[in-house]
């Protein structure tokens, strides 16, 4: 079993929808869990963290759920802009950081 | 304003021939990583530095080098690449090893022929 498992999708939705993504993690001893948008060919960039209380930035709200061992996405009011992928990432330990394989979302028109 | 770049952002180099990639950050961060990253998967963590402290992860190869000069520089060098090592190289830093963000720059693709 992977450490971090993600759906890899795609997920086609239409613009002004909600979607939601999960990300599973094997490891009960993880500190702390965090969000990334990568596009194609480029950088990953934070999204946001995930609190234990979950948390919302905008459009977006994340959520974590330590007895079931896995955190979620939501985004809401889908923009084309939003298409890419978004990479779960749990930091494990120290330096400790395991990146799922991403969910790729495709907004369309 | 950029806070983690890398230069250069694509770099092609000849099966064999050394390579060196940069980056430096203007977070004063005291932690500072290398990763590899290939089409469809996950980064892959090659070594990373606490301060001047280098820590190389298990399975990187003896290929892969790095060196810190100081806090806002970070270089991988690559001694003899083979056509495997054809990815994008990330970049990242955090301000602490546990419990906090990583910042990535923009990356560099490297092509080897």
């Amino acid at each position: 079993r992977k450490e971090v498992e993600q759906d890899p999708g795609p997920f086609n939705v239409p613009e002004g929808a909600t979607v939601a993504f999960n990300c599973t993690y094997s490891n009960s001893a993880s500190q702390s869990f965090f969000w990334y948008r990568q596009d194609c060919r480029k950088e990953p960039k934070l999204l946001m963290s995930v609190y234990s209380s979950g948390n919302e930035d905008g459009r977006f709200t994340a959520q974590l759920n330590r007895a079931s061992q896995y955190i979620s996405l939501l985004i809401r009011d889908s923009k084309l802009s939003d298409s890419a992928t978004y990479l779960c990432v749990v930091n494990t330990g120290t330096y400790k950081y395991i990146f799922g394989t991403g969910t790729r979302l495709k907004v369309l028109a | 304003d950029a806070m983690v770049i890398q230069n250069p952002r694509y770099q092609v180099t000849q099966f064999g021939k050394p390579v060196t990639l940069s980056c430096s950050q203007t977070l004063n961060h005291n932690v500072m990583y290398w990763y590899q990253q290939k089409s469809s998967q996950a980064p892959k963590l090659l070594f990373h530095y606490y301060d001047k402290d280098f820590n190389n992860e298990a399975d990187t190869p003896d290929n892969f080098q790095s060196r810190r000069p100081n806090t806002s520089f970070c270089f991988l060098d690559i001694r003899s690449p083979g056509l495997g090592d054809a990815a994008m190289y990330l970049c990242a830093t955090s301000r602490d090893r546990v419990g906090v963000e990583q910042y990535f720059g923009p990356g560099t693709r490297l092509t080897v022929t």
